[in-house]
């Protein structure tokens, strides 16, 4: 059974990019969260979505937007990166109610 | 002050010691407890989860939760070296509110188990 699985694992970007990640929910897993975790810290969550919508955010700027489409798996948006945006993006997923996650192994993003 | 807080460590033990790692928080509003395991370049790990207060064990891993001194404790017993891992403290507060459906993680302790 396939766990959280992320694309890419690796993306260098430049500033003033845009950038899109993709998170594919382990199986059964309706409800996707993002988080961000930077070098030496916990992550940091961004958003929350379930049934397509944006239930939860964190404190992230407009910059930081997300999609969950019907089959479940979703998308993180970064427009205009700054450097300070270098971080291990992780994405995670649940069954609908409960609160423990299942993380993928993340995707890691260098901004230039 | 952090919602919650976590010694980054470094941590380190000889192989069969038993390893305490521990995380303090001051949102009361808390009632679901973690603890994830991350290793290099991977994502973290469920290891232990915990609802309100009490113990609960796996194996060689015991969670304690007192919420009424908002604290929390991970014990690992006889470690082994492929313990040797950045282990996360993840805290939520009731689904239904609207602080649920995040979790906050302390920074992590970075432990490493010596053969």
């Amino acid at each position: 059974d396939a766990g959280v699985t992320q694309s890419p694992t690796h993306l260098i970007k430049t500033r003033g990019q845009q950038v899109t990640l993709r998170c594919s929910p382990k199986s059964g897993h309706d409800t996707v969260s993002w988080y961000q975790q930077a070098l030496g810290q916990g992550p940091q969550f961004i958003f929350q979505y379930y049934e397509e919508e944006e239930r939860q955010r964190g404190n992230f700027p407009d910059r930081f937007s997300g999609h969950q489409f019907p089959n479940y798996s979703s998308e993180l948006n970064v427009n205009a990166l700054l450097l300070g945006d270098s971080a291990l993006y992780l994405c995670a997923s649940s069954p609908t109610g409960q609160p423990a996650r299942t993380f993928g192994s993340g995707t890691r993003l260098t901004v230039v | 002050q952090k919602e919650v807080e976590q010694d980054p460590g470094p941590l380190s033990v000889p192989e069969g010691a038993i390893v305490s790692l521990n995380c303090t928080y001051s949102n009361s509003a808390f009632q679901y407890f973690m603890w994830y395991r991350q290793y290099s370049r991977k994502g973290p790990e469920l290891l232990m989860y915990t609802y309100s207060s009490g113990n609960k064990e796996d194996g060689r891993f015991t969670a304690q939760v007192d919420k009424s001194s908002k604290y929390i404790s991970l014990f690992i017993r006889d470690s082994q070296p492929s313990d040797s891992a950045t282990y996360l403290c993840a805290m939520s507060a009731p689904l239904l509110s609207n602080q649920g459906g995040k979790l906050i993680f302390g920074q992590g302790t970075e432990l490493s188990v010596k053969p």
